[in-house]
């Protein structure tokens, strides 16, 4: 167990409709990282966030926002979806920033599957 | 462009034997070179990390390395055992040019460890 925590751990939904995945970090890790993996295109990075402050952004297309709320949970909403969109999103959270970046403790994954 | 190559064809190998996986990376100057596994729908699990001045780590039957120069890490598996089949990442930080808050996979190796 990472001590990472999302939900839900699986969704299906249709196409052009909205979501929001949901990560609670390890306790007192302030950074937060969202990541999508399909298939053809392995791990992706999206985002990260550091207390509360996005620090860092990968292919995260502009139909997909997230944010860290105070309490450090994060959540990723992911709107107009499209079939595409399809794939196990995860979070991680890493308690390193200065310097560079630590080892990073994910969750178990939220499987997306638009219909 | 940015690029990490990992070896996409599976590695089979017999019980007992060192297992070696490959991460090239071109196009990064990272500080820090991180290994992970994960297993099928399960989110990966951090293995080791390796900073660009250290040419080696270890951690009980795990070894890797890293040459700066080959833009190349590889990782060792010694005595292998069937448990240790699972696919292995490689990951860099952006380092200096994309920014050391972004982590970066590669596409990863499945090993296959068989009695």
């Amino acid at each position: 167990d990472s001590g990472v925590t999302q939900t839900p751990k699986h969704l299906i939904t249709a196409t052009g409709q909205r979501v929001t995945l949901r990560c609670s970090p390890r306790s007192g890790d302030l950074s937060v990282y969202w990541y999508q993996q399909s298939l053809d295109q392995g791990l992706q990075f999206l985002i990260q966030y550091y207390n509360g402050e996005e620090r860092a952004k990968g292919n995260i297309l502009e139909r997909f926002s997230a944010q860290q709320f105070p309490d450090l949970h994060s959540e990723l909403n992911l709107s107009s979806l499209e079939l595409g969109d399809s794939a196990l999103y995860f979070c991680a959270s890493s308690g390193r920033l200065a310097g560079g970046i630590g080892e990073l403790f994910f969750g178990e994954g939220s499987r997306l599957t638009v219909l | 462009s940015q690029k990490i190559e990992q070896n996409s064809e599976a590695l089979n190998i017999q019980e007992g034997k060192t297992a070696t996986l490959t991460c090239n990376y071109t196009n990064y100057s990272p500080a820090y070179l991180q290994w992970y596994r994960q297993d099928p729908g399960r989110g990966p699990v951090f293995l080791l990390l390796i900073r660009e001045n250290e040419k080696e780590k270890r951690k009980e039957r795990l070894k890797v390395t890293f040459d700066t120069t080959l833009k190349q890490s590889l990782f060792h598996i010694t005595a292998s055992q069937p448990a240790d089949s699972a696919t292995y990442l490689c990951a860099l930080d952006g380092g200096r040019n994309t920014g050391f808050q972004k982590l970066v996979f590669g596409t990863g190796t499945r090993l296959l460890v068989s009695p």
